[in-house]
């Protein structure tokens, strides 16, 4: 069946460092991924999608790069800041599907 | 401009007992989409809702129901609860035919 999984369950980085946070998919049929930031207590944020038509997209202070290939993407953080302190989902959809398919996520922890 | 909104914020319920929870699309979204998410995983996705009528469903049981209003509201009805009910409920909304979805700050429900 489908998944989305991550690769590592905890990431601790020192301010200021780039944070990688990986996950991988296996549906060939997707083509549509997306990352989210959850707060304690709060609802997911979306940070930045990109469809499989492209291998990278660029927000403000994040990347994403989509390997298609070996059905794995990254969200990479900039100069990480103790407030990039979260859990991270990816999540994936493919054409003619409405819901999106998440993965358990990936608790980023910045040291200051 | 006013994001996704759920209410209750918290709930609290015995085994047995329904539930209704309610959400606010963002002004101008007509898609509505419910998931669960249970401490320490992804969300699942329950049902989604555009323009009334029901466009998707998860691999949930028939307690588990929603409706959307004109207005692009929607409601989440869980009948029978159980304890594996307790979760956090999510709701996001999406423009019409778009794949990002911006999620809510859920509802807590608590089962006892």
């Amino acid at each position: 069946g489908e998944s989305v999984g991550l690769h590592l369950p905890t990431l601790s980085v020192q301010e200021g460092d780039n944070s990688i946070i990986n996950c991988a998919y296996s549906n060939s049929a997707s083509d549509y991924f997306i990352w989210y930031k959850q707060e304690s207590g709060k609802g997911p944020q979306f940070i930045i999608d990109i469809r499989s038509n492209m291998d990278k997209r660029q927000g403000q202070r994040v990347t994403v790069l989509l390997n298609k290939t070996v059905k794995h993407l990254s969200l990479q953080i900039a100069a990480t800041q103790p407030g990039d302190s979260a859990v991270y989902f990816c999540a994936e959809s493919y054409t003619g599907r409405r819901a999106l398919t998440f993965g358990s996520g990936t608790r980023l922890q910045v040291q200051p | 401009d006013a994001g996704v909104t759920q209410s209750p914020t918290h709930l609290i319920k015995t085994r047995g007992q329904h539930v209704t929870l309610r959400c606010s699309p963002i002004s101008g979204h007509k898609s509505v989409s419910w998931y669960q998410q249970v401490l320490g995983q992804g969300p699942q996705f329950i049902f989604q809702y555009y323009e009334k009528e029901e466009r998707g469903r998860g691999n949930f049981p028939d307690r588990f129901s929603a409706r959307q209003f004109p207005n692009y509201s929607s409601e989440l009805n869980v009948n029978a609860l159980l304890l594996g009910d307790s979760a956090l409920y999510l709701c996001a909304s999406s423009l019409s035919g778009a794949k990002t979805q911006y999620f809510g700050p859920g509802t807590r429900l608590l089962v006892l």
